[in-house]
C-alpha cells in the first residue's frame, strides 16, 4: 500500500502564473488535508477535503487559493496568480476517517518556488 | 488558540550522546500528541503518536512522554547517531473548536549529531 504520494516534488513558476498541486491519497482514504510550510515556520493547517467536498478551508488565503478532490482523481491544491510569497513547502496528508485520534501520515511535500 | 512550542530550536550533540527534545502546547484539551522527523527537503516521517490518555510511548531508540495537564512532552533519543540528525517536529490535535483534525506543529528542534 504506497503512502500518500504528492507531485510534483519541486515546482517553479514565475510570478503571475498558475501552480497546481496533486495530492493522491492512501489507498482507501477519502479524507485529504493540506498543510504550508513557509521557511522558517512550522506547518499550518489550510483546507481539509472528502471526496468531492471541502469540509474546512479555514486556513486557505482568501484569495488565489482553491482546492478540490473529486470523485476521481487526486486531490488537487491550485493557486493563481502566484506572488513570491507563496513559495513554501505543502505538504498533504490523509485518513480514511476524519482523524479524530488516529495517526497522520504525510506525503513527501511539493516545494513551490515563485521566481 | 494552540500555541506550540519546542525548545531548543537546535542541538548539535557528539555520537553516542542521549538527548532530549522539548515540546510546550498552551491548551491541555488534545486528543493526541505526534512526533515527527524532517530530513532537509524531505517529507514528514511519523515517529510516535501519544494518545492524550498515554503518558508515554516507545519505538526502538525513542520514547516519548507526555504530561497533557503540564502541556508538556519529551522526545528522548538514546545512542545518538548521525543518521538521526534531521528536524524533529512536534505537532498536537486539540479538542477547542470542534475539530478533530487539525494539527498544530511546533516550528521543530533541528538536531545534528556528529561523528
Amino acid at each position: 500500500n504506497a503512502g500518500v504520494m504528492q507531485n510534483p516534488r519541486h515546482l517553479v513558476r514565475r510570478r503571475g502564473q498558475e501552480a497546481r498541486l496533486r495530492c493522491s491519497p492512501m489507498k482507501g482514504h477519502s479524507h485529504v488535508y493540506w498543510y504550508r510550510q513557509l521557511p522558517e515556520e512550522g506547518l499550518k493547517f489550510m483546507v481539509y477535503l472528502q471526496k468531492e467536498n471541502i469540509i474546512d478551508e479555514s486556513g486557505m488565503p482568501k484569495e488565489r487559493f482553491s482546492a478540490e478532490f473529486p470523485k476521481e482523481g487526486p486531490s488537487i491544491l491550485r493557486i493563481q496568480q502566484v506572488v513570491r510569497g507563496d513559495s513554501a513547502a505543502y505538504f498533504c496528508a490523509s485518513s480514511p476517517v476524519p482523524q479524530g485520534f488516529t495517526e497522520a501520515f504525510f506525503g513527501q511535500g511539493t516545494r513551490l518556488t515563485v521566481v | 488558540k494552540q500555541e506550540v512550542t519546542q525548545i531548543p530550536a537546535a542541538l548539535s550533540v557528539p555520537e553516542g550522546e542521549n538527548l532530549v527534545l522539548n515540546c510546550s502546547f498552551t491548551d491541555s484539551a488534545i486528543y493526541n500528541l505526534q512526533w515527527f522527523r524532517q530530513d532537509p527537503g524531505k517529507g514528514l516521517t511519523s515517529l510516535l503518536l501519544i494518545q492524550s490518555s498515554q503518558r508515554e510511548q516507545t519505538s526502538g531508540r525513542l520514547n516519548a512522554s507526555l504530561d497533557k495537564s503540564s502541556g508538556r512532552s519529551t522526545l528522548y533519543i538514546a545512542a545518538s547517531q548521525p543518521g538521526d540528525s534531521a528536524t524533529y517536529l512536534c505537532a498536537v490535535k486539540d479538542v477547542s473548536g470542534g475539530s478533530n483534525y487539525k494539527l498544530t506543529f511546533g516550528k521543530g528542534t533541528l538536531l545534528t549529531v556528529n561523528p
